[in-house]
């Protein structure tokens, strides 16, 4: 059973460009959440995706969006980069149960550095 | 608001020494508490779990007990191994199933 997935592994842009990351979830689950995790810190939550929607959203600009897709793969676009958005951008998947605490699983992450 | 407080390190240990490692939380409403680790170049992985007050959550001999009463979540294995060294992280999730992270503490195990 395939875990999360992400691609691509690492990605260089420049300031100004814009890019996109791409994540499939674990077999059997329907959301899809990103994080964003500088260096030396912990996770800051970006966004929620279920049933092709945006259901939460953290403190986070307009620059950041995203896409869920049928299939419950999911992408996260940034444009306009900036220095500050060099980071390890993690994927999580869960199984929504409608109870607290469905536990999100961890992909490998995608590290975006900006020059 | 909804935060973690995590021991800050780095932490140094021998092995088979005893490791604790404190994590303390702030939420509106009766969260769920997560340890997460992260090796080196890796994302991270769930540890433990406990969704309740007074839940323990354990696993591969960690283990963390859910204390509201001291809105605390503390990590504790009886004798750490090399292969222990990575980095963890404190996590609380309410309803709204969102992840909020402490900063990490990264532990190190030496022979």
């Amino acid at each position: 059973d395939a875990g999360v997935t992400q691609s691509p592994t690492h990605l260089i842009k420049t300031r100004g460009q814009q890019v996109t990351l791409r994540c499939s979830p674990k077999s059997g689950h329907d959301t899809v959440s990103w994080y964003q995790q500088a260096l030396g810190q912990g996770p800051q939550f970006i966004f929620q995706y279920y049933e092709e929607e945006e259901r939460q959203r953290g403190n986070f600009p307009d620059r950041f969006s995203g896409h869920q897709f049928p299939n419950y793969s999911s992408e996260l676009n940034v444009n306009a980069l900036l220095l500050g958005d060099s980071a390890l951008y993690l994927c999580a998947s869960s199984a929504t149960s409608g109870g607290k605490g469905d536990t999100q699983y961890f992909g490998p992450g995608t590290r975006l550095t900006v020059l | 608001g909804n935060s973690v407080t995590q021991m800050e390190g780095p932490v140094t240990l021998s092995e088979e020494a005893f490791l604790t490692i404190n994590c303390t939380y702030t939420a509106t409403g009766y969260p769920s508490l997560f340890w997460y680790v992260q090796y080196p170049g890796e994302g991270l992985q769930l540890l433990l779990k406990a969704t309740k007050a007074d839940d323990k959550g354990s696993n591969k001999g960690f283990e963390a007990t859910y204390r509201k009463e001291t809105t605390s979540f503390h990590l504790e294995k009886g004798s750490v191994q090399v292969s222990d060294s990575a980095v963890y992280f404190c996590a609380l999730q309410t309803g709204a199933n969102n992840l909020f992270f402490g900063t990490g503490t990264r532990l190190t195990v030496i022979p």
